[in-house]
């Protein structure tokens, strides 16, 4: 089993519809928690980072972590074509030296 | 802020050949980290410098695999002999002291071996 398991999609949504996304992981030690963004053929973007358990907002995009679950979450609300990307999830603790933890990626792809 | 930078985007090689490539983290980042990211998976961890002493190597990193931090500022990563399994996109990425647990990515280096 992964450490961090993420849905692959991919998720198809018509324009102004919420994205909702997913991952669970295995690893309690985990602390920092970040969604990042991937165009193809593209680096990571950092979209959201979030410390512990909790929700953060920015913008169009919350993110919420439950440790207890161990299942965060990205929604992003009145979705855009230009939101079509891959979105991965990354976890990291100063356990194992900050270093990410990614699950697979989920594809999404707003119809305009 | 430039970001991370890395060079070259893209590198066509043929087995058996070396390769190196470069990483200029975010200016007065100290932490860097490399990874490697294969078609439909996420970044795996390959190794990570603090200023220039390398911490940690994965076991990902066969002793094909070298990297360099000199005087803490830019990297490489170099891959001898390579092999068809080494192609893959090679990101590296930065974190600012004190804020380890952020990272911030170049654009990577797609590499293809023949």
């Amino acid at each position: 089993q992964k450490e961090v398991e993420q849905d692959p999609g991919p998720l198809s949504v018509p324009e102004g519809a919420i994205v909702s996304l997913n991952c669970t992981y295995s690893n309690s030690a985990f602390q920092y928690f970040m969604w990042y963004r991937q165009y193809s053929r593209k680096g990571p973007e950092l979209l959201m980072y979030t410390y512990s358990s909790g929700n953060k907002e920015d913008g169009r995009f919350t993110a919420q972590v439950d440790k207890s679950s161990k299942y965060i979450s990205l929604f992003i609300r009145d979705s855009q074509p230009s939101d079509s990307a891959t979105y991965l999830c990354a976890m990291s603790a100063l356990a194992n030296d900050y270093k990410l933890s990614f699950g697979a990626g989920t594809t999404v792809t707003v119809r305009a | 802020d430039t970001g991370v930078s890395q060079d070259p985007r893209h590198k066509i090689t043929k087995r058996g050949q070396n390769v190196t490539f470069r990483c200029d983290p975010i200016s007065e980042h100290n932490r860097l980290y490399w990874y490697r990211q294969t078609l439909g998976q996420g970044p795996e961890f390959l190794t990570y410098f603090q200023n220039e002493a390398q911490l940690e190597k994965s076991r990902l990193l066969s002793d094909r695999f070298s990297a360099e931090r000199p005087k803490g500022s830019f990297s490489t990563l170099e891959i001898q002999r390579t092999e068809q399994g080494d192609s893959a996109m090679y990101l590296c990425a930065s974190s600012p002291a004190g804020q380890a647990g952020t990272q911030y990515f170049g654009p990577g280096t797609r590499l293809l071996v023949l």
